[in-house]
């Protein structure tokens, strides 16, 4: 079975500053994807950027980047530039890689802030 | 582009009464699955299909069933309802098992 952890129940940045979340998880899987997802106050679930286990260079998708560290289990985000739209809840999430419909394990979430 | 549907986006029903979620997955998706989120929770997973077989179950209720039609799009079916089961529920469908992509969610409430 695999765990997802996030140990910041909430954060807090001002707009134009630069934010991490952390997120560590625990498998015996090799093969396995990592995801980060917003969930902003509309409630709806949005991929924000992905890393495949199996590559070691760290995704970027614009202001939006991870630390992926496999041997230490981490995965973190790292919001460049804040804005205030990206006031969310973020989740980390894992999903091992069987090639059919496997289930995505989330951690507890970290609510973002982004104040002026 | 398409995303996930879901309907309805609202609902509410009382105690001992049925309910029926509705998903349609993003075209040439053939991978659907069905997650509950409760208040101030991580969304759990309830049960996925991969090309209209049941793939996978989480903790889904007994009184819970689920299928998914020859046209791909699923039925979350709810039955004998209780207050418990008042949340927000999300479909998200994948090709091929890998990024899901999650539906608006259908927002049930159990008076």
């Amino acid at each position: 079975a695999q765990t997802v952890t996030q140990s910041q129940p909430e954060m807090s940045v001002q707009e134009a500053e630069t934010v991490t979340l952390s997120c560590t998880y625990d498998t015996s899987e090799n093969n396995y994807y990592l995801f980060w997802y917003k969930q902003p106050p509309s409630r709806q679930m949005i991929l924000v950027i992905r890393q495949e286990a199996y590559k070691q260079q760290n995704a970027t998708e614009n202001r939006f980047s991870v630390n992926f560290q496999k041997a230490a289990k981490s995965f973190s985000l790292k919001i460049s530039d804040s804005q205030l739209g990206d006031t969310a809840m973020y989740f980390c999430a894992f999903i091992p890689y069987t090639g059919t419909a496997s289930k995505l394990t989330f951690g507890t979430g970290t609510r973002l802030q982004v104040t002026l | 582009a398409a995303g996930v549907i879901q309907s309805p986006r609202h609902l509410i029903k009382e105690k001992r009464e049925t309910a029926t979620l509705k998903c349609y997955p993003i075209p040439r998706h053939d991978t659907v699955y069905w997650y509950q989120q409760g208040p101030g929770q991580d969304p759990q997973f309830l049960i996925s299909f991969y090309e209209k077989m049941q793939s996978d179950k989480g903790s889904i209720p007994d009184r819970f069933s689920a299928q998914q039609f020859s046209d791909y799009h699923s039925e979350l079916n709810m039955s004998s309802l209780e207050l418990g089961d008042s949340a927000l529920y999300f479909c998200a469908s994948s090709y091929r098992g890998y990024e899901q992509y999650f539906g608006p969610g259908t927002r049930l409430t159990v008076t």
